[in-house]
């Protein structure tokens, strides 16, 4: 299993970042998908997990980026893609892609994330 | 929403040591918990799903117990390597991870 994430960089408030991750190793369609960022010095954070192609690709968010992050998945390219809107200096982490195990609500397989910054 | 509370936050410990890491959740979660090792600068590790059950590849010295709304992390004999910081999640509804514990050389 491979995931790497990229896209991260420096934003000013308000402003918008789109991440990808690029997956290898394993059946894509198969499997729910899964962004946690971590703020610096702060604790792991559930972003976003997006269902498996069999299950039509439903997304879920948490709370706190709830109608400013969309999230897609290419089954054909084996990618996943985190659209970041209206982002906040709160919003300022490691953004990390992750993958579920099969036919679970937890993850299995991590990449090494890419930092997001926001600040004027 | 569940909330999850780990503790403690910070821990002491020496090589040799055994230590335990409690999670509480607000409302039951059977046993719908997992663990999670990280080590500074590098990403999370699975070491624990369904509240027992030991991640393939995962040291005998780790194990998990507890349903419902409590659930412990225990490290039978702290090992050089185990250093790092420990995350619970719940997966009943969403996720939430617990604050995390910083297992520290004593």
């Amino acid at each position: 299993v491979q995931l790497v994430e990229s896209g991260g960089g420096l934003v000013q408030p308000g402003g918008s970042l789109r991440l990808s991750c690029a997956a290898s190793g394993f059946m894509f369609w198969d499997y729910d998908m899964t962004w946690v960022r971590q703020a610096p010095g702060r604790g792991l954070e559930w972003v976003s997990t997006i269902t498996n192609g069999n299950t039509g690709g439903t997304a879920f968010f948490a709370d706190s980026v709830k109608g400013r992050f969309s999230v897609s998945r290419d089954n054909s390219e084996n990618t996943l893609d985190l659209q970041m809107d209206s982002l906040r200096v709160e919003d300022t982490a490691i953004y990390y892609c992750a993958k579920d195990r099969k036919g679970a609500h937890y993850t299995s397989d991590w990449g090494q994330g890419t930092p997001v910054t926001v600040s004027s | 929403d569940i909330q999850m509370t780990q503790s403690p936050s910070t821990l002491s410990a020496s090589v040799g040591d055994r230590v335990t890491i409690t999670c509480r959740a607000s409302q039951s979660l059977n046993t719908w918990l997992a663990w999670y090792q990280q080590k500074p600068g590098k990403a999370p590790k699975l070491l624990v799903f369904e509240a027992s059950t030991l991640e393939t590849g995962v040291p005998s010295r780790f194990s998990g117990s507890g349903s419902g709304t409590e659930f412990t992390l225990t490290i039978s004999s702290l090992q050089p390597d185990d250093f790092a910081t420990y995350y619970c999640q719940q997966y009943k509804s969403y996720r939430t991870f617990g604050q995390g514990t910083k297992v520290e050389i004593k």
